[in-house]
C-alpha cells in the first residue's frame, strides 16, 4: 500500500469538528493493534493500542474502537486541531506466533481546516 | 531519553555507491527494527533483531542489503552497490521486549540514489 504520497485517501476536516478514520486490517488471527501519527518528516510516533480482547479504548482526545467480526479498527479524535494533521497508520501484529513485526495499513491523511 | 538516533538524516549518492545507515536504539530496548517507507509500497519491515540477534531478515530486498548489530547501542544497514530504486526513507525503530510493546520511531534517512 501506498503511505506518504499523492494516492492516500484524504480526510479534511474543520478545526474543532470530531475526526473518524477507519482501517481494515488484514490478518483475523491478530491480536494486537496500534495506531501511529507520521507528521511530515518525522517518523511514525505512536498515538495509541488495544489488545483483541477489548473492542474500545481510550486516551487523551482519542478512542480507539475494535470490530473483529469486521476486522475493522477506527481512530476518533475529538475536537480536532491543526496539529493533528497528519497520516495516520494502523498497524497489527499476531502476538501468537511470537513474531515481533507489525504490519502497517496504507495510512489515511489527515487535513484540519482552520 | 533522546529517543532513537539515526544518521544521516539525509544522503544522496550516485549508483554503485555503497551506503551505511545507523541506528542508535532507546536504551534498555530489546528489540531493533529497520523498516523503508516509499511512496508506492508504504512502511515495510526490513529486518528485526532481538538482543543484537537477526530474527527475520525476510524483508531484506536483495543480497546488497545487510544490516549487522555489534552490540546493544548500534546497528547498520547497508546498501551495496546502491540503485536508484533503493530511494526511500529508512526508519529505525526499537521496543522493549515483553508481551505488546510499543515500537518508537528515530527520524528517519532519506536516501536518494542518483
Amino acid at each position: 500500500g501506498e503511505s506518504v504520497g499523492l494516492h492516500l485517501p484524504t480526510l479534511s476536516v474543520q478545526e474543532g469538528d470530531n475526526s473518524i478514520i477507519n482501517c481494515a486490517y488484514s490478518n483475523s488471527a491478530s491480536d494486537y493493534f496500534i495506531w501511529y501519527k507520521q507528521e511530515s518528516g518525522k517518523g511514525p510516533q505512536f498515538i495509541i493500542d488495544i489488545r483483541s480482547n477489548m473492542d474500545k479504548r481510550q486516551g487523551q482526545r482519542v478512542t480507539v474502537l475494535l470490530n473483529k467480526t469486521v476486522k475493522h479498527l477506527s481512530l476518533q479524535i475529538a475536537a480536532t486541531q491543526p496539529g493533528d494533521s497528519a497520516v495516520y497508520f494502523c498497524a497489527e501484529i499476531l502476538m501468537d506466533t511470537g513474531r515481533r513485526a507489525l504490519t502497517f495499513g496504507s495510512g489515511t491523511r489527515l487535513q484540519v481546516q482552520p | 531519553d533522546a529517543g532513537v538516533i539515526q544518521s544521516p538524516r539525509h544522503e544522496v549518492t550516485e549508483m554503485g555507491q555503497e551506503v551505511t545507515l545507523r541506528c542508535k536504539p532507546i536504551s534498555g530496548h530489546d528489540y531493533l527494527f529497520w523498516y523503508r517507507q516509499t511512496m508506492m509500497r508504504g512502511l515495510e519491515l526490513l529486518i528485526y533483531f532481538n538482543n543484537n540477534v537477526p530474527i527475520d531478515d525476510s524483508g531484506m530486498p536483495e543480497d546488497r542489503f545487510s544490516a549487522k548489530m555489534p552490540n546493544a547501542s548500534f546497528s547498520t544497514l547497508k546498501i551495496q552497490p546502491s540503485e536508484p530504486r533503493d530511494s526511500a526513507v529508512y526508519f529505525c525503530a526499537s521496543s522493549r521486549s515483553g508481551a505488546a510493546d510499543t515500537q518508537y520511531f528515530g527520524p528517519g534517512t532519506r536516501l536518494t540514489v542518483l
